[in-house]
């Protein structure tokens, strides 16, 4: 079954260090992996896809599928990046339709 | 509408009562999700609606939940008998087709607190 694994609950940083949030995934399919962000008081919205290989305000992430691995990284955080983010899968259900999955998200606190 | 709009954004109700909740999608969105948001858990799939075919319910919990897409656009989740675990952010989104990588669109919410 598919599942994506966010192992920080909290990740702490002071502004202009670098941070990566860490993303692990099983799926037995090809993926297609997502970052979603959360600002507060805001709705939750993508962020960016990995078929896109963009880079949205500062942040990357790079699909390592040797590692099963989709970590958001950023060179120097900013405190307006404080907020809280959800990896994503997509998935094939049993109806063959797709749908995506969330980790259960990573609150990231940018102290100044 | 210019997004996604839910109602009642926040919601108090009795254990054992029935509530509902309303998703309006974002116009032309063929494809509307419902997820539960809970403290820690992450986002939880409840059901899934694509145009007029039947809806994936493989996500819902128990069957005092279901939900209807009536006309292809506004949404109803109802709880029947509401339980205090049943409290939580209901989020519903929306995508243009049948293809999540073209990105959801999320609403606010609707915060449900069961007391």
């Amino acid at each position: 079954a598919q599942r994506v694994t966010q192992p920080e609950k909290l990740l702490s940083v002071f502004k202009g260090a670098p941070v990566e949030l860490k993303c692990n995934y099983s799926y037995s399919g090809s993926p297609e992996l997502f970052w979603y962000v959360q600002y507060s008081r805001q709705r939750l919205q993508l962020l960016l896809r990995h078929i896109s290989r963009e880079s949205i305000k500062g942040f990357t992430a790079d699909l390592n599928k040797g590692e099963t691995s989709f970590h958001l990284k950023k060179p120097f955080a900013q405190e307006e990046d404080s907020a809280m983010y959800y990896c994503a899968l997509t998935y094939l259900m049993d109806t063959g339709r797709r749908a995506l999955t969330f980790g259960s998200g990573t609150r990231l606190q940018v102290q100044p | 509408g210019a997004g996604v709009s839910q109602s009642p954004s926040n919601k108090v109700t009795e254990k054992g009562k029935d509530v509902e909740l309303r998703c309006d999608p974002i116009s032309g969105h063929t494809a509307l999700y419902w997820y539960r948001q809970s403290l820690g858990q992450g986002l939880e799939f409840l059901i899934y609606f694509q145009g007029n075919s039947a809806p994936d319910k493989s996500g819902l919990p128990s069957d005092r939940f279901s939900a209807e897409r009536t006309g292809g656009s506004v949404s109803t989740l109802t709880i029947q008998r509401t339980q205090q675990e049943d409290s939580a952010v209901y989020l519903c989104a929306s995508s243009l087709a049948d293809r999540p990588n073209y990105g959801y669109t999320f609403g606010s919410g609707t915060r449900l607190t069961v007391v």
